[in-house]
């Protein structure tokens, strides 16, 4: 079974400073897909970026970027010019292609990111 | 429009209990899922449903059971509750095998 380690509880960041999140996982599957979410306060799970293995190049979404090593299986969120919006809690989620895709994904237990005014 | 929705919001119910938590998604996607939020925000799936096939994770109790009544709408049903049971509840939908799954604002459900 694949797991998801996101190894910092928390984080605090200065607004208008760089942060990265780090995540790491266990598969022994060559093809996945890979997923940063964010649930702020309202605790509604908001999709921020996506990675599939296949793809060497790094996703980007704006602000937000990923360092994709899969030799290494870390999966790393680097949020630029951090925003007062980007508090809330950061999962990071595998999603296996085998058994049909139906399985869901396999959620890391959460950062908790604090932004400092 | 919201894309994926659920019903009720927030949910405080008695042990032992029978509740139902609805899930309606508008955006045609063909997978739906549940999943529990636990007091220590860790998300775990528990169910998933694609062309009328449910793949229950093997941890769940049988006392959950979900329920399609067609392709847009994947319901909750929770019989005899317990104090463990107690949880944010979220349903997401997925527009097939591979992509990403969009979530619904989530149901907090208190047994007492």
């Amino acid at each position: 079974a694949q797991t998801v380690t996101q190894s910092q509880p928390e984080m605090s960041v200065q607004e208008a400073e760089t942060v990265t999140l780090s995540c790491t996982y266990d598969t022994s599957e060559s093809d996945y897909y890979l997923f940063w979410y964010k649930q702020p306060p309202s605790r509604q799970m908001i999709l921020v970026i996506r990675q599939e293995a296949y793809k060497q190049q790094n996703a980007t979404e704006n602000r937000f970027s990923v360092n994709f090593q899969k030799a290494a299986k870390s999966f790393s969120l680097k949020i630029s010019d951090s925003q007062l919006g980007d508090a809330a809690m950061y999962f990071c989620a595998y999603r296996s292609p085998s058994g049909g895709g139906a399985d869901g994904l396999t959620f890391g237990k959460g950062t908790h990111l604090i932004i400092q005014p | 429009d919201t894309a994926v929705s659920q019903t009720p919001k927030y949910l405080v119910t008695q042990m032992g209990n029978d509740k139902s938590i609805k899930c309606e998604q508008n955006l045609g996607h063909d997978t739906m899922y549940w999943y529990k939020q636990d007091s220590k925000k860790f998300l775990k799936i528990m169910f998933s449903y694609n062309n009328k096939e449910l793949i229950i994770n093997e941890t769940v109790p049988n006392r959950f059971s979900p329920k399609s009544p067609d392709k847009a709408h994947l319901n909750l049903h929770i019989n005899s509750l317990e104090l463990g049971d107690s949880a944010v509840y979220f349903c997401a939908s997925s527009p097939g095998l591979y992509y990403e799954q969009y979530f619904g604002p989530g149901t907090r459900l208190t047994v007492t």
